[in-house]
């Protein structure tokens, strides 16, 4: 069946150095890419998306790639900040009525200040 | 203004007890989602509305049935609740042709 799978599971690194997130997915029809950030007690948020006619999406210090050949994709953070860290998912998803989106199994960045 | 708005936000609850949670879009959305998270975090899909008419199911046990008055409404309601149903539970909506989907703040749903 479907899946995405998403790398690591948790994250720390130092303020201002960089978060790379890593996810692969397996339905070759997906082509939607959304990451959440989900901080404690709240929903999940989007924070930055990618569709498969696009190699590379960037927004101030979040930049997202898409390898489709490699059904690969990726969310990077750069000059992290405490405010930072949360639980990152990644997501694949295709239009079936509505778009079926399977998500990753999350990451849970913290940023040391 | 809340997007996405869910309610209520906690609910304790006995095992065998019927409970329904309420959804409601204000973003003029066509599509609405329910998905469960766990304890690890895991969020699936369970239902997915597309004006009104039921679209995903994703092998949800039938205690659970969802309802769509309106575009802007997805309520769900489960009945004979059980232990493992212990979960956050969460709304969504999105526009069907476009995919991005607003979350609501979650149900934490306990049973004991």
């Amino acid at each position: 069946g479907e899946n995405v799978e998403q790398h690591p599971s948790t994250l720390s690194v130092q303020e201002g150095d960089s978060a790379v997130i890593k996810c692969t997915y397996s339905d070759s029809a997906s082509n939607y890419f959304p990451w959440y950030k989900q901080e404690l007690g709240k929903g999940p948020q989007l924070i930055i998306d990618i569709r498969s006619n696009v190699g590379e999406k960037k927004d101030q210090r979040i930049a997202v790639t898409l390898n489709k050949t490699a059904k690969h994709f990726s969310l990077h953070i750069t000059e992290t900040q405490p405010e930072d860290s949360a639980v990152y998912f990644c997501a694949a998803s295709r239009k079936g009525g509505g778009f079926k989106t399977i998500f990753g199994a999350g990451t849970r960045l913290f940023v040391k200040a | 203004d809340t997007a996405v708005s869910q309610t209520p936000k906690y609910l304790v609850t006995q095992m065998g007890n019927d409970k329904s949670i309420k959804c409601e879009q204000n973003l003029g959305h066509d599509t609405m989602y329910w998905y469960k998270q766990d304890s690890k975090k895991f969020l699936k899909i369970m239902f997915s509305y597309n004006n009104k008419e039921l679209i995903i199911n994703e092998t949800v046990p039938n205690r659970f049935s969802p309802k769509s008055p309106d575009k802007a409404h997805l309520n769900l309601h489960i009945n004979s609740l059980e232990l493992g149903d212990s979960a956050v539970y969460f709304c969504a909506s999105s526009q069907a042709d476009l995919g991005v989907a607003f979350f609501g703040q979650g149900t934490r749903l306990t049973v004991v």
